[in-house]
């Protein structure tokens, strides 16, 4: 069986300051897929990232960034100088190549003005 | 173009009576979902097809039916929409491992 974890429900930050999100995950399997997907208050899912479990390089989008850690089966995505605009709820999930998303619970991120 | 849709957007029902969700893709995937989203649960797979007529059941399939009779569409049914089933559903397209998802706009459902 495979699980994530977001350990975080919910987060407040004020304009500018860097947020990071957490995301545990558990699998058996070697072979997996992990994702970041935004849902801002309009409703959609808005896809970030996908990494694989055989590239631990972390990567930078701009003011993203995403830490791909096996050792302590994470991956956490951080924010820097957040905006406004990042006020989302933010989920983390894993695909284990079984055809089966397996998503966590949620953060909101809350970023005022 | 989207490439995946979902109708109704919104619907109120009444508890007891059948509902159809449907969900169309123009993107010829062979893999589609049904997931539904409720607070503190993040989305959660009801069921999935990985192909015509194929489909299989996700983690909270309980009250739920699907068919698949052609690729581009994927229904989801309430036989008997009771209030747990009030939510916001999500069908997607995509998986197989090499590939990444795509969710349609989701359908607000409220069984009153």
């Amino acid at each position: 069986a495979q699980k994530v974890t977001q350990a975080q429900t919910e987060i407040s930050v004020v304009e500018k300051e860097d947020v990071t999100l957490d995301c545990v995950y558990e699998t058996r399997d070697t072979t997996y897929y992990l994702f970041w997907y935004k849902q801002p208050p309009s409703g959609e899912l808005v896809f970030l990232i996908r990494r694989n479990s055989f590239d631990e390089q972390n990567e930078i989008s701009g003011r993203y960034s995403w830490n791909f850690q096996k050792s302590t089966s994470s991956f956490n995505f951080t924010i820097t100088a957040s905006q406004v605009v990042d006020s989302a709820v933010y989920f983390c999930a894993l695909d284990n190549a079984g055809n089966m998303l397996t998503f966590g619970g949620g953060t909101r991120l809350m970023v005022k003005p | 173009d989207a490439g995946i849709t979902q109708s109704p957007r919104h619907k109120v029902t009444e508890t007891g009576t059948p509902v159809t969700l449907r969900c169309h893709q123009t993107e010829n995937h062979r893999y589609m979902y049904w997931y539904r989203q409720d607070p503190g649960h993040g989305l959660r797979l009801i069921h999935y097809s990985y192909g015509v007529k194929d489909t299989d059941k996700g983690e909270v399939s309980d009250g739920y039916s699907v068919s698949r009779s052609k690729t581009e569409d994927f229904l989801l049914t309430l036989e008997s929409a009771t209030s747990s089933q009030t939510s916001v559903y999500f069908c997607a397209i995509g998986g197989a491992g090499n590939y990444g998802y795509t969710f349609g706009s989701g359908t607000r459902l409220t069984v009153v």
